[in-house]
């Protein structure tokens, strides 16, 4: 049981460069998420998708897109990446039950330069 | 607006004893409650969910209790073990939206043998 997947692991990135997160969930989820981390400002939502075709914007979108052309795959794309976008990238994804948990993947390091 | 804090920020304790993480919420009108453990370099794994008409779940060592009256949740562990070390994090889910979860900042916590 895979779970939630995100490749690529570790990416390193100059400043302009354009690069896409994926992540694969296999449990048949409705809603996924992109996250990011960093020190001292916790998880901030990125984008999110309720179903397949469906995105919406989160708490910080700007210098991101998303797509979500599959129900099990949710794209994060960076068009010009910025020093700021040094980041670790989480995709999670929940069923839309009530009661239905977070599943995370074990997130993308990246880091521009 | 919905804040999610956890206190302390880091917690060393000697293995073997009893210990409570604390979780409290501004907003008392949550949905759930879900419990997560951040190893290093990895994501986050679901620990337990607690619905808003719950007061508690447990599974194993791990009892979690809901108080929304108080805006509070607290996750016992018993009898630690040098594998608990991690990094502990609570979500508050405000409502069916699939935006409206809020993450604390964590708990750092040392087991030491």
């Amino acid at each position: 049981n895979a779970g939630v997947t995100q490749t690529p692991k570790f990416r390193v990135l100059k400043t302009g460069q354009s690069m896409t997160l994926l992540c694969a969930q296999d449990m048949n989820h409705e809603y996924m998420y992109w996250y990011r981390q960093d020190p001292g400002m916790g998880l901030r939502l990125i984008h999110y998708s309720v179903g397949e075709g469906t995105t919406a914007k989160g708490e910080v979108p700007d210098g991101y897109n998303v797509s979500r052309l599959k129900k099990q795959n949710f794209l994060l794309g960076l068009e010009s990446a910025a020093p700021s976008q040094t980041s670790v990238y989480f995709c999670a994804s929940c069923d839309d039950r009530y009661n239905s948990p977070l599943h995370f993947g074990n997130g993308t390091r990246l880091t521009v330069t | 607006k919905q804040e999610v804090t956890q206190i302390p920020a880091a917690l060393s304790v000697p293995e073997g004893e009893n210990l409570v993480l604390n979780c409290s919420f501004t907003d008392s009108a949550i949905y759930n409650l879900q419990w997560f453990r951040q190893d290093p370099g990895k994501g986050l794994t679901s620990l337990l969910l607690i619905q808003s008409s719950q007061r508690e779940q447990t599974s194993g060592r791990l009892n979690a209790s809901l108080d929304k009256s108080s805006g509070r949740s607290t996750l016992y562990i018993a009898a630690s073990q040098p594998g608990d070390s991690a990094t502990y994090l609570c979500a508050v889910r405000r409502d069916s939206s699939a935006s409206k979860i809020i993450f604390g900042s964590g708990t750092r916590l040392s087991i030491r043998p």
